[in-house]
């Protein structure tokens, strides 16, 4: 799908409920990238990581973790921390700096 | 750091009609500027992009043009039709002494074509 797979493209959480937001990609790229995406919002940056083994917070890391663990993965997980989680949720993949992104399908994510 | 600003939020053109998008950014050493398109409930899609050594690209109905003294650059769509209609972003990498590959996005114009 385009190289760069989430999974699952809706998911539902509890109250005070961890969880995990699949990505994978088999575009042997190094930087993956967490987007969080509200409705009729822009993107904003939650997490990235330039290569394996080592990622960033980016402008609302606030209530999420991730890893880094394989270059061709990048969970993401949205803990109880998170007050507001539902949105939309976009991984992405590049080859690093000066280059475009390719952006996995997103993740519905709803609070019920 | 780099900042992005992109004008209008909203736009709405007759079918055939010529629009313009346009991006400012804030650091002069950023290098790479893509346009992406998002149609409703799907992932944002890459549809041109251009680098700071040219300044102008075209490819087919839509052309991005870049003015690295004033620092802005912009999206021309041609001949629009109902299908161009979506959220397009603009985006800015950042510049390449913070190696972080990132591109910061402007916060995005939702364009609609009427037939």
């Amino acid at each position: 799908d385009g190289g760069i797979t989430q999974s699952p493209k809706y998911l539902f959480r509890k109250e005070g409920q961890n969880v995990t937001l699949s990505c994978e990609q088999n575009l042997n790229h190094d930087a993956m990238y967490w987007y969080r995406q509200d409705p009729g919002q822009g993107l904003r940056l939650i997490y990235y990581s330039q290569i394996v083994n080592d990622f960033q917070k980016g402008d609302i890391a606030e209530g999420y973790s991730v890893s880094r663990e394989k270059k061709e993965s990048f969970p993401l997980t949205v803990t109880s921390a998170q007050k507001n989680p539902t949105a939309f949720y976009l991984c992405a993949s590049s080859m690093g700096q000066g280059n475009g992104y390719t952006f996995g399908s997103g993740t519905r994510l709803t609070v019920v | 750091g780099e900042n992005v600003e992109q004008h209008p939020s909203t736009l709405s053109v007759q079918e055939g009609d010529s629009a313009v998008i346009k991006c400012t950014y804030s650091d002069s050493a950023s290098n790479y500027f893509p346009w992406y398109k998002q149609e409703l409930g799907k992932r944002p899609q890459l549809i041109i992009d251009i680098r700071s050594n040219v300044g102008e690209k075209k490819d087919q109905r839509i052309a991005v043009t870049l003015n690295k003294t004033a620092k802005h650059f912009s999206l021309h769509i041609t001949e629009t039709q109902p299908e161009d209609s979506a959220v397009y972003f603009c985006a800015a990498s950042n510049p390449p002494s913070s190696n972080t590959g990132k591109l910061i996005f402007g916060q995005g114009t939702t364009l609609q074509v009427k037939p």
